[in-house]
């Protein structure tokens, strides 16, 4: 089956940076995705790895490890804007089946 | 492009009666899923379809639930009959298989009311 851990709630300070940490275990890994989701809305897209090592987007940082089973979610420059949940999820084979974590809430503070 | 729709954005309805959310995904799109979220479950994947045929089903949690895809531009998800436990957000997604970044995007849910 599939296993898919990440802290339940954070909290930052306003151009803070923060870091969100998921782990997995899952048979037939490919690829890890982040989304953001703010109350109330749909998740929306912020980030893709399917090699490890660390991709860059602007504010938005998100790192893999495979052997490890792990990636984070790095925010840097925090907004308030930025107070949402963040899912990580991931794609399992090649058939487009994702499974999503619970779900990070981060709270930005002034 | 419109992105995803999904009507109705709002359900209230009786414990036994039917409920039918309907979803028109991104033109394009050859993958289509459903999901439900609720505080105590997270999002959970119901079923998934490619290019109008059903891939999985697993996370449909029961018989009363069941889904359709008769086009490339429409599907409806059904619950039949409806209990209270089913009150959750369903959201409707679609991505395109363009190999390496099957982004899926998501409609903006429909929230579901069971009284």
């Amino acid at each position: 089956g599939q296993n898919i851990d990440q802290p339940t709630e954070m909290t930052a300070t306003e151009g803070a940076i923060v870091q969100i940490n998921c782990t997995y275990q899952t048979s037939g890994f490919n690829g890890l995705f982040w989304y953001q989701q703010h109350a109330g809305e749909a998740p929306t897209f912020l980030s893709y790895n399917v090699l490890d090592g660390l991709e860059e987007k602007g504010r938005f940082s998100s790192f893999l490890s495979r052997s490890k089973g792990y990636s984070y979610l790095l925010l840097k420059e925090l907004q308030m804007k930025d107070s949402a949940s963040y899912l990580c999820a991931v794609r399992v084979y090649n058939n487009n089946d994702m499974r999503f974590g619970a779900g990070t809430r981060l709270t930005v503070k002034p | 492009d419109a992105g995803v729709i999904q009507s109705p954005r709002h359900e209230v309805t009786e414990m036994g009666q039917e409920v039918t959310l309907r979803c028109k995904p991104i033109s394009g799109h050859d993958y289509l899923f459903w999901y439900r979220q609720t505080m105590m479950r997270g999002l959970e994947l119901l079923i998934y379809f490619n290019n109008n045929v059903p891939i999985d089903d697993s996370g449909m949690p029961e018989d009363r639930f069941s889904a359709k895809m008769p086009n490339a531009s429409f599907s409806t998800l059904k619950i039949q009959p409806s209990e209270p436990r089913d009150s959750a957000v369903y959201f409707c997604a679609s991505s395109w298989n363009s190999g390496i970044t099957d982004t899926q995007y998501f409609g903006p849910g429909t929230r579901l009311t069971v009284l």
